[in-house]
């Protein structure tokens, strides 16, 4: 199993505030997932991605398959974007994937 | 939207009881997942389906079985429960590689 590892584990930001969470695998991969949890919540699938780079409104996605590393970011950061943030990797068969341990984000008004 | 809905948001239960934790989606999906969450740890896959009756075991399948007796519905058995096994579990859904759809979780106490 690949290792996931995410950067930082704690963030706390100001309103307004450019937003980067890192992610960095070990081995070769199908795809990279980012995903949202609030707390008490449920887990929402924010991005899947094997290559380049995806935007949904305030957030973007990018991942460098040589370097093995993927990052997050959050534009116009916002209280509402308060959350576990978790990098999680699949290797394309059907078990599932492997999480990293998620970054705990606080933004504050 | 897919949905995917965990029978229990909040269960206590006592050591020694087996316990029955369900999950059914709405959509078709081949693949389901029973993940448990414990803080410092992350996920971890107790178990996955990927077909009707078909089961295979994740990283921490000790003290746990499933069933998967229809498509929608996958059932997560705790034999004899303990108090390790306080957690939050997840269930999630897949249709072939794709993205997982997760339900809202059960937060489970064994006293």
């Amino acid at each position: 199993k690949n290792e996931v590892e995410q950067s930082p584990q704690n963030l706390t930001a100001q309103e307004g505030e450019f937003i980067t969470i890192n992610c960095s695998y070990s081995v070769g991969i199908s795809a990279l997932h980012w995903l949202q949890q609030h707390p008490g919540g449920g887990i929402v699938s924010l991005f899947m991605l094997s290559s380049g780079k995806k935007k949904h409104g305030r957030l973007i996605a990018t991942i460098n398959i040589q370097e093995k590393h993927s990052s997050l970011h959050i534009t116009a950061s916002h209280p509402r974007d308060s959350a576990v943030y978790i990098c999680a990797v699949g290797r394309g068969g059907a078990d599932g994937l492997t999480f990293g341990k998620g970054t705990h984000l606080i933004i504050q008004p | 939207d897919v949905k995917v809905t965990q029978s229990s948001r909040y269960l206590v239960k006592r050591t020694g009881e087996k316990v029955f934790l369900e999950c059914v989606q709405d959509m078709d999906h081949e693949n389901m997942f029973w993940y448990r969450q414990d803080p410092g740890l992350g996920l971890r896959l107790i178990y996955f389906s990927y077909d009707v009756k078909m089961k295979e075991k994740g990283d921490i399948p000790e003290g746990y079985s499933v069933s998967r007796e229809k498509k929608e519905r996958f059932s997560l058995i705790l034999e004899s429960a303990s108090t390790n096994q306080t957690s939050m579990y997840l269930c999630a859904s897949s249709l072939g590689p794709g993205p997982l759809h997760f339900g809202n979780g059960t937060r489970l106490t064994v006293t």
